[in-house]
């Protein structure tokens, strides 16, 4: 596709249920970003790759979140056991060169509200 | 401290108004510096992005760096109701991947 695809768009659950959250990056981009952004706040960095590999996981807030990463192309972000505080929008962005010179593309994001 | 921190707004303008967003970082030694905007709904998009210090300018938006006072600011010039969206400012810190974003900024141009 042209742009970074993000599904769902929306998802509601039930606290305590796992969530899948897939990103499908722009043709090429060998980076590969999520972000966190909950209402009011900025953008806040969870997970980096590169490739398949992720040298930069410090910004997943507990062991019940984890990403991978297949094939140099779709990302999925796995949250176990959600919790309330989990409601946020969860974007993903994709860059071809490094952060400070090149350009993230980002999708428009997952809605997650956990009830 | 935050390594950004943002101006939190919410700002509202008349149409044709100058614009100005203001962010501050912590480290000197930050050299990059971006301008994302993201409508509602919608994901960020770069707008704006600089180097070091100084001015940068994009048809109706200038990107403005001061080091000596860790400020980093952008201003519309001409604003329209496009322009309404969330203004976010970011700098990639002391690596090359993570971006850290300020809280960012809500602008409504009134019609």
């Amino acid at each position: 596709g042209a742009g970074v695809s993000q599904s769902p768009s929306n998802k509601v659950t039930e606290k305590g249920k796992d969530v899948e959250l897939r990103c499908d990056p722009i043709s090429g981009h060998t980076a590969l970003y999520w972000y966190r952004q909950s209402l009011g706040q900025g953008l806040e960095f969870l997970i980096y790759f590169q490739g398949n590999s992720a040298p930069d996981k410090s910004g997943l807030p507990s062991d019940r979140f984890s990403a991978e990463r297949t094939g140099g192309s779709v990302s999925t972000l796995t949250i176990q056991r959600t919790q309330q505080e989990d409601s946020a929008v969860y974007l993903c962005a994709s860059s071809f060169g490094n952060a400070n010179t090149g350009e993230l593309f980002f999708g428009e994001g997952s809605r997650l509200t956990v009830l | 401290q935050k390594e950004v921190e943002q101006d939190p707004g919410p700002l509202s303008v008349p149409e044709g108004a100058i614009v100005s967003l203001n962010c501050t970082y912590s480290n000197s030694a930050f050299q990059y510096f971006m301008w994302y905007r993201q409508y509602s709904r919608k994901g960020p998009e770069l707008l704006m992005y600089t180097y070091s210090s100084g001015n940068k300018e994009d048809g109706r938006f200038t990107a403005q760096v001061d080091k000596s006072s860790k400020y980093i600011s952008l201003f519309i010039r001409d604003s329209q109701p496009s322009d309404s969206a969330t203004y976010l400012c970011a700098t990639p810190t002391f690596n090359d991947y993570k971006l850290s974003f300020g809280a960012g900024t809500t602008v409504t141009v009134r019609a």
